[in-house]
């Protein structure tokens, strides 16, 4: 079962406008987010998180936004950059559990 | 960054040999985690451990052990490879404390063949 998805394995969006990738979570325990980005024959990197008592959270060209209601998070890239192309991975932990649940990523891909 | 370093970063080893992979921290990082990364299922955590000589099993821990002997070394040991063992693994590590941040090292691509 997985508990958190991201069901778009490949976005591609031209340089200068937004990206925006998708997550979805169904583990009502999760109440805290996070988004790393991966280059190829790289360890994931942490880019922004989000705790559960907020819905939004920005950090320069990134904002994420989170909908408890809906279990559901985005992560916004603007503008995006030729060197934001990656995978991107979401990631959920319970209060406490210091366990982390990944997506399965979605590859972004910025067109010059 | 937090110093993490994981060896070997290729391995290639037959079918039923054990194999094990070392995560070396300098940061003093209480929490230590092993990962593997296969296309279509993402990070899957195998095991992850909270102290020395605690760990507990993550989503895909059978196959796999672990050790953790001192703070700054972690091991995760396959007593027997299999070619569905055939991925990338990744080790983590976080601090205890207010941020939720891991920080991961550059991974070992292992092949069972």
């Amino acid at each position: 079962d997985q508990q958190v998805k991201q069901n778009s394995p490949s976005l591609s969006v031209q340089e200068g406008r937004i990206s925006i990738l998708n997550c979805d979570y169904t583990n009502s325990m999760f109440d805290y987010f996070l988004w790393y980005k991966k280059y190829p024959a790289e360890g994931p990197t942490f880019l922004i998180s989000i705790s559960s008592i907020k819905d939004k959270n920005e950090d320069g060209r990134f904002t994420v936004f989170l909908n408890k209601s809906a279990k559901h998070l985005s992560l916004h890239i603007v503008p995006s950059q030729p060197g934001d192309s990656a995978v991107y991975f979401c990631a959920a932990s319970a209060e406490g559990t210091y366990k982390y649940i990944f997506g399965t990523g979605t590859r972004l891909k910025v067109l010059a | 960054d937090a110093g993490i370093t994981q060896s070997p970063r290729h391995k290639v080893t037959e079918t039923g040999t054990p194999v094990t992979l070392r995560c070396h921290q300098t940061e003093n990082h209480r929490y230590m985690y092993w990962y593997r990364q296969d296309p279509g299922h993402g990070l899957r955590l195998i095991h992850y451990s909270y102290g020395v000589k605690d760990t507990d099993k993550g989503e895909v821990s059978d196959g796999y052990s672990v050790s953790r002997s001192k703070t700054e070394d972690f091991l995760l040991t396959l007593e027997s490879a299999t070619s569905s063992q055939t991925s990338v693994y990744f080790c983590a590590t976080h601090t205890s404390g207010e941020s939720y941040e891991q920080y991961f090292g550059p991974g070992t691509r292992l092949t069972v063949t």
